[in-house]
């Protein structure tokens, strides 16, 4: 079956400008997870949904970042007044339910560069 | 706070020779100790979840086992196509979140 969709694959922008991100999780999956990767390091842990809401938002680095998931599938991570220190490898990552050893399976990311 | 550190950073094997990745880790409450395959380009694709000490699984040239401190990751026979970086992750009992570490980047030489 299809797997975690991202889509831009690639997205250039210049600092100070607004991006959005966007998140196809598999079908049925009710857990939904987002990560930053930065070169040479591995996945960090940004914000993850449960359905509609956000249970935990502890990883996002301020509040210029913000992310949604209204119909309790696709999401969408926003940026705003994006700075050069956040260009990285955004990733996105689903699973069936929440708990013990459940595993989350990623989609490609997006690679944001902020010129 | 949750620590998850693997060694090497890299490692080079002739096709064929064996080795360990490992994987060392400190976590209030393991609920699960996670081994990812990431390939240049794209996202970590789920290999192994571990679940408490002495538990083994394996896959093809693969096979993971954990303890109260680490997980190894043995590869036996690796062939080019076993080339990748290899990802550990934790979960713990307090959240919902993965711990990663940096990875191992594994190359098999023809």
């Amino acid at each position: 079956g299809a797997g975690v969709s991202q889509t831009p694959s690639n997205k250039v922008t210049e600092k100070g400008k607004y991006v959005e991100l966007r998140c196809d999780p598999i079908s049925g999956h009710t857990a939904l997870y987002w990560y930053r990767q930065s070169l040479g390091q591995g996945p960090e842990f940004l914000i993850y949904f449960q359905g509609t809401g956000a249970a935990d938002d502890s990883g996002l680095p301020n509040d210029r970042f913000f992310a949604v998931r209204p119909e309790g599938s696709v999401s969408t991570l926003k940026i705003q007044r994006t700075e050069r220190g956040d260009s990285a490898v955004y990733l996105c990552a689903s699973s069936l339910t929440s708990g013990p050893g459940q595993p989350q399976h990623f989609g490609d990311g997006t690679r944001l560069s902020i010129l | 706070e949750d620590q998850v550190t693997q060694s090497p950073e890299a490692l080079r094997l002739q096709e064929g020779e064996s080795s360990s990745l490992n994987c060392s880790y400190t976590v209030s409450g393991l609920r699960g100790l996670f081994w990812y395959r990431q390939d240049p380009g794209k996202g970590p694709e789920f290999l192994f979840t571990l679940y408490s000490a002495g538990e083994e699984k394996e896959k093809e040239r693969l096979k993971a086992t954990l303890t109260k401190k680490e997980s190894f990751l043995h590869i036996t026979a690796p062939k080019p196509e076993d080339s990748a970086t290899y990802l550990c992750a934790v979960h713990n009992s307090g959240n919902e979140k993965l711990t990663f570490g940096t990875g191992t980047r594994l190359t098999i030489i023809p």
